[in-house]
């Protein structure tokens, strides 16, 4: 079975520029979070769904950044205008409720690099 | 205050030893306790979850869990220099963390020396 997929792996864009983060959670999962990592601050989370319906979004740091869910398959997370102070990697993890011993599972993790 | 707090490290420990990963939390809501290794440059993954007061066990690893001092530890028998990873303690406030987030602490980079 596929585990969470994101894209693009590795970014490098300009200060100013839109950014746009890809996720693709494992099928069947009800949960889709997304977390921010840097070495100052640890994993953050940024925003998480459930059943495509954000839930809690009060980690995103400002009105920059935004994420959808459109479907149980696909979520985003965007960055307008993107600044230097983003760079960091960002995962998307997803679960599934109602196991208990609930593991989150996290993608690979999108590299950005903003110049 | 940060909801979960660990020492940075590095821990450095020779292999065979027993290393020894400490963590605290804030808020005493918490019902749900987990261990994630993370390897350079990969994502975190969970080695073990942890409810109840007291030790589990799973191979070499060993969680133990004390709510009343609001503590959680893990301990690795016979340290591998595979074992060589930044661990990171996370907690939830659903039981069983059925549903709901999970908040990390900065993790602690272990070095597990030949």
């Amino acid at each position: 079975d596929a585990g969470v997929i994101q894209s693009p792996r590795h970014e490098v864009t300009e200060m100013g520029q839109e950014v746009t983060l890809r996720c693709k959670p494992i099928s069947g999962h009800d949960y889709l979070f997304w977390y921010r990592q840097t070495m100052m601050r640890g994993l953050e989370l940024l925003i998480y769904f459930n059943n495509n319906v954000p839930i809690d979004d009060s980690g995103m740091p400002e009105d920059r950044f935004s994420a959808k869910m459109p479907n149980a398959s696909f979520s985003t997370l965007k960055i307008q205008p993107s600044e230097p102070r983003d760079s960091a990697v960002y995962f998307c993890a997803s679960s599934f409720s109602l196991r208990t011993g609930n593991t989150i599972y996290f993608g690979e993790g999108s590299w950005l690099t903003v110049v | 205050q940060k909801e979960v707090e660990q020492n940075s490290g590095p821990l450095s420990v020779p292999e065979g030893a027993i290393a020894s990963l400490n963590c605290t939390y804030s808020d005493r809501g918490s019902q749900s306790f987990f261990w994630y290794r993370q390897y350079s440059g990969k994502s975190p993954e969970l080695i073990m979850f942890i409810y109840s007061n007291g030790d589990k066990e799973d191979g070499r690893f060993t969680a133990q869990l004390n709510k009343a001092s609001q503590y959680v530890s893990l301990l690795i028998r016979d340290s591998q220099p595979s074992d060589s990873a930044t661990y990171l303690c996370a907690v939830s406030f659903m039981i069983y963390n059925q549903g709901g987030k999970l908040i990390f602490g900065q993790g602690t980079e272990l070095s597990v020396k030949p």
